[in-house]
């Protein structure tokens, strides 16, 4: 059974950096790929990017520099850090494994999400 | 980016009665090993979403077979035979072929 759990504050002040931590249970994050994707309230889902094979990265270009993930295979954890947060950045961020079978990226299990909110 | 777009957004549906939602992609998602790289996620009221169909038309595990998904290239369909009360909640479909993976707008299903 693989389980994924957020963790990180829910309040961060605009200008201010995110860092947000992903648990797993189940799985080693040494395999498979890791997302965080995030969901603005009562919008719907963006992919932000995923880490994999030790550490390589996928991030989605409209994300720019902003944002850089990282593993700890110790802890079997891996993390977001997304920088210059604005009021746009808030949302509700989820992390995920994505399987990759026959080159498909499926989102195969989902953590239960941490809401982040921007404000002063 | 793939742009992706479903409809409808909204649908209302009694029990007991079929469903079904479409989604377009900008561009073919059907590679070269001959696989439609289209997923389909429910997202229920307060939960995170989850996995329905994925390569277009394979149910995930766990998922009753009153769920189908079809199409291909650029068209997909997810059909629900017979609506039951916790199918309520927000379908997304995905596509997985290249990043960054996008998502359709969701189809709100809830009950007449």
């Amino acid at each position: 059974q693989v389980q994924l759990q957020e963790s990180g504050p829910g309040l961060v002040k605009p200008s201010e950096t995110l860092s947000l931590t992903c648990t797993v249970s189940g799985a080693s994050v040494d395999t498979y790929y890791w997302s965080w994707i995030r969901q603005p309230p009562g919008k719907g889902l963006e992919w932000i990017g995923y880490i994999y094979n030790s550490g390589r990265t996928t991030y989605n270009p409209s994300f720019k520099s902003r944002v850089t993930f990282s593993l700890d295979t110790s802890k079997n954890q891996f993390s977001l850090r997304l920088t210059s947060m604005t009021a746009a950045d808030t949302a509700v961020y989820y992390c995920a494994r994505q399987y990759n079978h026959l080159g498909s990226f499926r989102i195969d299990y989902w953590g239960q999400g941490t809401l982040v909110t921007v404000s002063s | 980016d793939i742009v992706m777009t479903q409809s409808p957004l909204s649908l209302p549906v009694t029990p007991g009665e079929p469903a079904s939602i479409s989604c377009r992609s900008s561009q073919s998602l059907l590679n070269s090993n001959g696989n439609n790289h289209l997923d389909w996620y429910l997202q229920k009221p307060g939960q995170s979403p989850q996995l329905l169909i994925y390569l277009g038309s394979n149910r995930a595990s766990g998922v009753p077979d009153r769920f189908s998904g079809s199409g291909s290239g650029t068209d997909f369909t997810l059909k629900i035979s017979r609506v039951e009360a916790e199918d309520v909640g927000v379908y997304y479909c995905m596509q997985a072929l290249q990043t960054p993976f996008t998502f359709g707008p969701g189809t709100i299903l809830d009950i007449k």
